[in-house]
């Protein structure tokens, strides 16, 4: 089946524009994290969605960052007033259970670059 | 909260020989560790994971080890090939916490 998939893969915004990034889980996943990963680095965790419930947004690095899952399928990560330090490569990713621990799987990511 | 440290950062190995990468990690919590592998550009892809009631799990070439006293997993991957090329990382979560902490990273490079 299909796997996670994520858009846009890239985007280059201006410091200070908003934008929004998208998230498809594979479907019937109850779990959906957000991670940022930096060039060179492992990702870090953003924030975390069981349904549509966000039960862990312990990552955010600023209140600038907002994510939503409004009917537990696909997800959006918001940045507003966008900084040069936002930039990295944000990756979705989703796992079958809400209880037990089971394999996350990544989408390809976006890309953004913030000039 | 979690720390999750990775050794070494870069590994340089002929085709055939066997590689090994560490990890260590401080909650005593954790009892889920995935290994994924991101070649340049792509996702992470999971290529193997341990859970703690396991000392050690094994797919084909690949296997994992897991010490939960001295709370290091290591990834041993023998008779290596030029597509096992990539940057490896462990990671940690628990049950309650979910998110998974990565490591750093090991690039390793499989030299034909």
């Amino acid at each position: 089946g299909a796997g996670v998939s994520q858009s846009p893969r890239y985007k280059v915004a201006k410091r200070g524009q908003d934008v929004a990034l998208r998230c498809d889980p594979i479907s019937g996943h109850v779990s959906l994290f957000w991670y940022q990963q930096a060039l060179g680095q492992g990702p870090e965790f953003l924030t975390y969605f069981q349904n549509e419930a966000q039960l862990d947004k312990s990552g955010l690095p600023s209140d600038r960052f907002f994510a939503e899952r409004p009917e537990g399928s696909v997800s959006t990560l918001k940045i507003q007033r966008t900084q040069q330090e936002d930039s990295a490569v944000y990756l979705c990713a989703s796992s079958l259970s809400g209880r037990d621990l089971y394999e996350q799987y990544f989408g390809p990511g976006t890309r953004l670059t913030v000039t | 909260g979690e720390n999750v440290e990775q050794h070494p950062s870069t590994l340089s190995v002929q085709e055939g020989d066997s590689a090994v990468i560490k990890c260590t990690y401080s909650d005593s919590a954790s009892n889920y560790f995935p290994w994924y592998k991101q070649e340049l550009g792509k996702r992470p892809q999971l290529i193997i994971d341990i859970r703690s009631n396991v000392g050690e799990k094994k797919d084909q070439r690949i296997a994992v080890t897991l010490n939960k006293t001295a709370k290091h997993f290591s990834l041993h991957i023998t008779e290596t090939q030029p597509e096992d090329s990539a940057v490896y990382f462990c990671a940690a979560t628990d049950t309650g916490r979910r998110a998974l902490t990565f490591g750093s990273g090991t690039r390793l490079q499989v030299q034909p």
